[in-house]
Formats: C-alpha cells, structure tokens, sequence
C-alpha cells in the first residue's frame, strides 16, 4: 500500500517571502500522480498543483510550484512571495494510475498535512 | 457553478445513535467520493461511486456505516450506531468522470461529534 508522510506539521513564513513545504511518498509503481490540496480553516479543499510521475518537468502554477524527485520519491511544494490568503493546511496526495488500470478506484491517499501560517 | 453541497454543516450525537450525512455533486459529475478526516489526519476514502454503483468500499466499516446513491447524482451516508471514533469530518468529492486525470472537487464537509 501506498503511504505519503509530511514531516513538517507546522510552518510559518512571513508575507511576500518563500516556504517550502515537504512531502515523501512509498509506492512500489512508476505510473502515479502527485497533488499538493489547500485546506483553508472550515472551507472546503481546492487543489493547488498536479504533477504526472511521467513527466520529468516540474508543475508550476502561478506562485506555486513543486519540486519533484522521482528517485527519491520527493513531492516538495514551494510558494512564492507569500499572501495571507496562503495560510491553511496543505495536504500532499498520491493516486495511483495502476490502480485504476486494475479496475480500481482511483482514491486520493493524503498525508497528515502541514499547517501554514503567514505572518504580516 | 456550483460547488459540492454538503448538510448538515455539523452534528453532535450520542453514541450509538444514527447520523445520516447527504451530499449533492457538481451538476453532471458522474463519480462521487466519501472520505474520513480524523483530525491530525488526512482525509481517507471510505466509498467511491460511478453513478450509481460502487467503484471501491473497501475501507467503509460494513457493519455501521452505508452509503447510497439511489439516481446517480445525490448521496447519502449513513453512520448506525455510532461509536467514539467516528468523531471526523466527512468530505464528499465529486469528478466529472472516472479517470486519473479527473480533479476531485470537494464539498465543506460534515463535521460530527460523538459524545
């Protein structure tokens, strides 16, 4: 089974600098996708950034981009020039595409996520 | 559009009673998603629907727990009797279809306490 860890619980990061949260992940397959979901307090979850395993090109959206380490199996996300709209929690997620290939679901297994504060 | 609709927003029980939770899809979503968040924890899938069927339920707790999607669009979870640690909140997710390239779009959440 698939696992994915994220060592940081808390991280804070002063507005218009950079953060970088961290995300490891265990899976056996090579055929997967990676998802770094924002959590703001008692909203709901949006996706921030997806990365395909394939691809080796690091995924960038906006202020938000990821760097991914296939052979190490690293997700990190990092977030630049920081908005006070940027605290919430962020939960770094894996979907396997094997999986789904096998007939099964294709379920988002998450980390426990890290708690982003920006500071004025 | 609309988001995921989710009600009630919160609930308080007593152990073993029942709860029942309802979720309402973004409009032409096929695939429909239940999942647990423990706090100090991400959420976890208990049940996927494609329409109307299930796709996965093999984390849903057979013995208290079901869920239904009757027409294939709203959905229905259900908690009976209710024990201690199914204190979370329950997310519903909706995707347009199947498919790893499909975003999961998630609704508020239901957060439930059992006393």
């Amino acid at each position: 089974a698939q696992t994915v860890t994220q060592s940081q619980p808390e991280m804070s990061v002063q507005e218009a600098e950079t953060v970088t949260l961290s995300c490891t992940y265990d899976t056996s397959e090579s055929d997967y996708y990676l998802f770094w979901y924002k959590q703001p307090p008692s909203r709901q979850m949006i996706l921030v950034i997806r990365q395909e395993a394939y691809k080796q090109q690091n995924a960038t959206e906006n202020r938000f981009s990821v760097n991914f380490q296939k052979a190490a199996k690293s997700f990190s996300l990092k977030i630049s020039d920081s908005q006070l709209g940027d605290a919430a929690m962020y939960f770094c997620a894996y979907r396997s595409a094997f999986r789904y290939r096998q007939g099964g679901s294709e379920k988002l297994v998450f980390g426990k996520g890290t708690k982003l504060t920006v500071n004025p | 559009e609309a988001g995921v609709a989710q009600s009630p927003r919160y609930k308080i029980i007593e152990k073993r009673q029942s709860v029942a939770f309802w979720c309402n899809p973004i409009s032409g979503h096929a695939t429909l998603y239940w999942y647990q968040q423990i706090l100090g924890q991400g959420p976890k899938l208990l049940i996927q629907f494609q329409n109307n069927g299930v796709v996965d339920d093999s984390q849903l707790p057979k013995d208290r727990f079901s869920a239904e999607r009757l027409k294939g669009v709203d959905s229905t979870l259900k908690i009976q009797p209710a024990k201690l640690e199914d204190s979370a909140v329950y997310l519903c997710a909706s995707s347009l279809n199947r498919g790893t390239q499909e975003t999961q779009y998630f609704g508020p959440g239901t957060r439930l306490l059992v006393l």
